[in-house]
């Protein structure tokens, strides 16, 4: 059965913390993605990757890094973090080929306060 | 031009009822439209998609329409029942190497019993 998982699925961090949010995925897919989902506003990409140790830009990267280095594990980093970057992160992956069904993992609300 | 636009945002519908949600899109390199269903808690999972080759398909209670001159696609949701209540977020990607999903903002649905 299909599986992304998120390590961390609430998070209380303060102001100007450094966050790890972890996803690992067990498809053997190239494609790995991380979201941001807040209400009204729907999913918005924050960056992917299509490689081992590649990463593209989404729509909203300020603020956010990536880290790729083994094909399964797939971070998002929030650098300093801000009470705006209060959200739920989603993580997902996908297969190259057909059909491009992308698979999502449970989600980790992160709140910063 | 990335954009698939969702409507509505929310949609309460009478236990039986159908449910109808309609997205559009610019970019006619989009070759694949997908419809996740997601429930409080829980990441999006893939529930119907489509390729712009067919005008319809159904699964069960659940039929996508597609209209590719007017760049529309929709979900009906026939005999709609409360365990339908979530959101639906709509999407779309071209078939090239290392792109993303494009999703709308996604329709919050309640079924009332």
């Amino acid at each position: 059965d299909v599986k992304v998982t998120q390590s961390s699925r609430y998070l209380v961090k303060r102001t100007g913390e450094k966050v790890f949010l972890e996803c690992v995925q067990d498809m053997d897919h190239e494609n790995m993605f991380w979201y941001r989902q807040d209400p009204g506003l729907g999913l918005r990409l924050i960056y992917f990757s299509y490689d081992v140790k590649m990463k593209e830009k989404g729509d909203i990267p300020e603020g956010y890094s990536v880290s790729r280095e083994k094909k399964e594990r797939f971070s998002l980093i929030l650098e300093s973090a801000s009470t705006n970057q209060t959200s739920m992160y989603l993580c997902a992956s996908r297969g190259t080929g057909r059909p491009n069904t992308i698979y999502f993992g449970e989600g980790s609300w992160l709140t910063v306060v | 031009q990335q954009q698939v636009k969702q409507s509505p945002q929310s949609l309460i519908v009478q236990k039986g009822g159908i449910s109808i949600i309609n997205c559009a899109y610019e970019n006619t390199a989009f070759d694949y439209f997908p419809w996740y269903q997601q429930f409080p808690g829980k990441g999006p999972a893939l529930l119907i998609a489509i390729r712009p080759d067919v005008s319809e398909k159904k699964e069960g209670r659940f039929t996508i329409s597609f209209n590719k001159s007017a760049k529309q696609f929709s979900l009906h949701i026939m005999d709609s029942q409360p365990g339908d209540s979530a959101t639906y977020f709509c999407a779309a990607s071209t078939g090239q190497a290392g792109t993303a999903l494009i999703f709308g903002k996604g329709t919050t649905l309640s079924v009332s019993s």
